[in-house]
């Protein structure tokens, strides 16, 4: 079956520039979670998702990350006015039945900043 | 707060030599804890978790937690085992990642 899948898997953006990155979770799994993985350093956990809500969304580092789930499913990761800083692998993973179950990850959007 | 130490960030060792990579954690629960892999060109998959006391690709690890820690073993190493290393902790709703070890396999 289809794993998680992520787009774009590259982007490349101008610095005040919204991007929008988008995480397919495998069908059904009802946990979802965003990582950013910057260059030379491990995961950092931003948001998860049960179900269409985000109980917990301390972990975005700025009021510039925002991130939504629609119908249990599609989730969307929006950074508005991206910084040089930003550029990093957005990885996305999802997880049945639910949170702390063996997570399934996506391949990653590559996201550069210039 | 929680944390995921991993204190190699490489680790080189000749094939067919015992390999140990270290994961200690701070927590006062009860943990669950995983050991992810990266390999070259592929995705972050899980290789195991404590709970299930199991042997994947001839890997274990122990949860210790007098010294907090969930150290990944085998006892000889192969080539295909080089790879990014990740230690991870799930507790309440959230989980913590270690910075990664990249274990690299010498023929």
């Amino acid at each position: 079956g289809a794993g998680v899948s992520q787009s774009p898997s590259n982007k490349v953006t101008e610095k005040g520039k919204d991007v929008e990155l988008r995480c397919d979770p495998i069908s059904g799994h009802t946990a979802l979670y965003w990582y950013r993985q910057s260059l030379g350093q491990g995961l950092e956990f931003l948001i998860y998702f049960q179900g269409n809500s985000a109980p917990d969304k301390s972990g975005l580092p700025s009021d510039r990350f925002s991130a939504e789930r629609t119908g249990g499913s599609v989730s969307t990761l929006t950074i508005q006015r991206t910084q040089q800083e930003d550029s990093a692998v957005y990885l996305c993973a999802s997880s049945n039945p639910g949170v702390g179950e063996t997570q399934y990850f996506g391949p990653g959007t590559r996201l550069l900043v210039l | 707060a929680q944390r995921v130490t991993q204190p190699e960030k490489l680790l080189s060792v000749f094939k067919g030599a015992p390999v140990e990579l270290k994961c200690n954690y701070s927590y006062s629960g009860s943990p669950e804890l995983f050991w992810y892999v990266q390999y070259s060109r592929q995705r972050l998959q899980l290789l195991l978790r404590h709970i299930s006391r199991e042997s994947i690709k001839g890997f274990t690890a122990d949860l210790n937690k007098g010294e907090t820690s969930f150290h990944l073993k085998k006892p000889f190493a192969q080539e295909e085992d080089s790879a990014m290393y990740y230690c991870a902790l799930f507790y309440g709703q959230n989980f913590v990642f270690g910075p990664g070890t990249r274990l690299s396999v010498l023929p």
